[in-house]
Parts: structure tokens; C-alpha cells; sequence
């Protein structure tokens, strides 16, 4: 079946430092990747996604590439700030099937951001 | 403004009660789905439907029950035979077929059973 694993958390940064966030997968075909953040005590919103080899997701300085070698979909942003503190979650969309539609989430990765 | 809509927010109930969730979306969305999320866990999937009248199980459906009587509503009951129901529920939906559709996040309610 389907699987996402995510880098354990939490992760702890300070503000302007480099983040890196790795999710790698498992899947048959060619699933569609997102990536979803959750701020405290809310639902999740969508942070970018991918849906083919080499595209490259971005939004709000954030970025991830979908390799299909390495099966990965890694998170990243050049500068982090306080207001970037949450939940991250990788996910995959299955291309097709009796299963389309549904998402597998990885486990998720906390992320905190110091002043 | 378009989106999905939970309520409510926190829910309070005696064990051996069964209790339903509200999920409405006006963001005329064919499929939508429900999750449970508990501490350091990603979401697992419960159920989920592609249309109106139509539903499937998800990953953890046992104790869990659903309908979907209208397009814009999905609630989802809570009976008694779940073994630990307390967690955070989550409500999604997106557009139907085999897209590569994101799926929308309601708020969140937060069940407690005692």
C-alpha cells in the first residue's frame, strides 16, 4: 500500500535559518504530492503541491520537487520565520484506482521557530 | 467566502453516547471525507464519499458511522462502540474524479469523552 514518511520532529530553528523538512514515499503509478501546515488548534491548509516528476511546488517562500528517482518531495525555505511555527504534513494523492481521491499523510513535523 | 464549516468546535460526552458531527461546504465539491488526528499522529482516514449517497470506509471505519443525504453535508456519528473516541476530528472535501484535486480542511472539532 501507499506510506509517507516524514523526518522526526520537532524541529527547532531560529529565525532566519535554513529549513529543510524530508518526506519520502511509497506508491505505485504516479501519485499526486502535497505538502499541508496546521497551526495550533486549526485545521490544515494547503501549503504547494506537485503532480509530476520535476515539478516544482512553491508558495510563501516555501519550496519542495517532486523526484521521482529518489521518491521524495523534501520541504524547504531559505529564511524561516517565528510565524512559520506549526505542524508540517507530506501527503499523496493516488492516481487512480478504487482508492482515488483519498490522501496518505505522513506522521507530520513540528516545527519551532525562536526569535 | 467559500469553505467548510465544523461544529462544533468542542464537544463534551459521557461515555456510552453516541454523538454526530456537523460538516457543511458550500464549495460545491462532489467528494468529502473524514479524518482523525491524534497527538503525534498523522490523519487516518474514516470514511469518505465521491457523491451523494454514496460512501466508502476508510482506514479506521469500525465504530464510526456516516451519510450523505446532500452534497454540501457529510456528518459523522460517533457511536459507543468506539473503543477510544476522544481525538480531533477533521472534515475535507475536494472535487470529485481522478484529478490531482487538493482537499479542504474544515477547523477541526475536538472531542472529549469522559
Amino acid at each position: 500500500g501507499n506510506s509517507v514518511t516524514q523526518m522526526e520532529g520537532p524541529v527547532t530553528l531560529s529565525e532566519e535559518a535554513f529549513l529543510t523538512i524530508n518526506c519520502t514515499y511509497t506508491a505505485t503509478g504516479y501519485p499526486s504530492l502535497f505538502w499541508y501546515v496546521q497551526y495550533p488548534g486549526e485545521g490544515l491548509q494547503l501549503l504547494l503541491k506537485a503532480t509530476k516528476a520535476d515539478d516544482k511546488g512553491s508558495n510563501k517562500g516555501f519550496e519542495a520537487t517532486y523526484r521521482k528517482e529518489t521518491t521524495s518531495f523534501h520541504l524547504e525555505k531559505g529564511s524561516v520565520q517565528v510565524s512559520d511555527s506549526a505542524v508540517y504534513f507530506c501527503a499523496l494523492k493516488d492516481a487512480g484506482g478504487t482508492s482515488y481521491g483519498k490522501l496518505t499523510f505522513g506522521q507530520g513535523t513540528i516545527l519551532t521557530v525562536h526569535p | 467566502d467559500g469553505g467548510i464549516t465544523q461544529s462544533p468546535k468542542y464537544l463534551f460526552r459521557k461515555e456510552g453516547q453516541n454523538v454526530t458531527l456537523s460538516c457543511e461546504q458550500n464549495l460545491n465539491h462532489d467528494a468529502m471525507y473524514w479524518y482523525r488526528q491524534d497527538p503525534g499522529q498523522g490523519l487516518r482516514l474514516i470514511y469518505y464519499s465521491q457523491i451523494v449517497n454514496d460512501f466508502q470506509k476508510g482506514d479506521i471505519a469500525e465504530g464510526y458511522s456516516v451519510s450523505r443525504e446532500k452534497k454540501e453535508s457529510f456528518p459523522l456519528t460517533v457511536t459507543s462502540a468506539q473503543k477510544n473516541p476522544t481525538a480531533f476530528y477533521l472534515c475535507a472535501s475536494s472535487m470529485g474524479g481522478q484529478g490531482s484535486y487538493e482537499q479542504y480542511f474544515g477547523p477541526g472539532t475536538r472531542l472529549t469523552v469522559t
